[in-house]
């Protein structure tokens, strides 16, 4: 069974917070993994890929747990700008083209003055 | 601008009377994909195309037909479209096949069947 689980939120956090996100998977053959961002009524726009050692943006680090079948997203300093809802997306194992990607249902996050 | 546009953005129609959202990209991407987005499920693909005139189904393919005959443009087509197809369209492309790389989406398509 596909699946992709987040913690829907939301999570109300003070600017200047730092906050952490973290998403099941359920196929241990899943091969790829990334964060995307959505904003109230527009479109997913990618965050940031997931890779196996980990990797780090500016204020936003992702990490991958294969053997727990976790990613986590941290946010450090939190901005107003940074609310949004955040879309776990994992591929259901292999790296062809028909490869079904899968959405989690997203964490909203709300960062207050 | 690299973008990808949806037409029309909002629709409000009639149960069985046929309807086509347009999906066009101008980045040269080999792969497209249509999604709905619903409160609470999450984005669920509906088809998929990885190069023109190779189109396949995703999760969720009743009720919708997609054609692929240009590299740009991925239309999606409701021949008698239902109030369970009330929803959120995103198309969405990629360079490279959905599953590894970086998808641009449109910027959705509110369609309400009454």
């Amino acid at each position: 069974r596909k699946e992709v689980e987040q913690d829907p939120g939301p999570f109300n956090v003070p600017e200047g917070a730092t906050v952490a996100f973290n998403c099941t998977y359920s196929n241990s053959a899943s091969q790829s993994f990334f964060w995307y961002r959505q904003d109230c009524r527009k479109e997913p726009k990618l965050l940031m890929s997931v890779y196996s050692s980990g990797n780090e943006d500016g204020r936003f680090t992702a990490q991958l747990n294969r053997a727990s079948q976790y990613i986590s997203l941290l946010i450090r300093d939190s901005k107003l700008s940074d609310s949004a809802t955040y879309l776990c997306v994992v591929n259901m194992g292999g790296n062809s083209g028909n490869t079904p990607l899968v959405f989690g249902k997203g964490t909203r996050l709300s960062v207050i003055a | 601008e690299a973008q990808v546009t949806q037409n029309p953005r909002y629709l409000i129609t009639v149960t069985g009377k046929k309807l086509t959202v347009t999906c066009s990209q101008n980045m040269n991407h080999e792969y497209m994909s249509w999604y709905r987005q619903d409160p609470g499920l999450g984005l669920r693909q509906i088809y998929y195309s990885m190069n023109v005139e190779v189109t396949d189904k995703g999760d969720v393919p009743e009720g919708y037909k997609v054609s692929r005959k240009e590299k740009r443009n991925f239309p999606l087509i409701l021949e008698s479209p239902s109030p369970n197809q009330t929803s959120l369209y995103f198309c969405a492309s990629s360079f490279g096949p959905a599953s590894t790389d970086t998808q641009y989406f449109g910027p959705g398509t509110r369609l309400t069947v009454l």
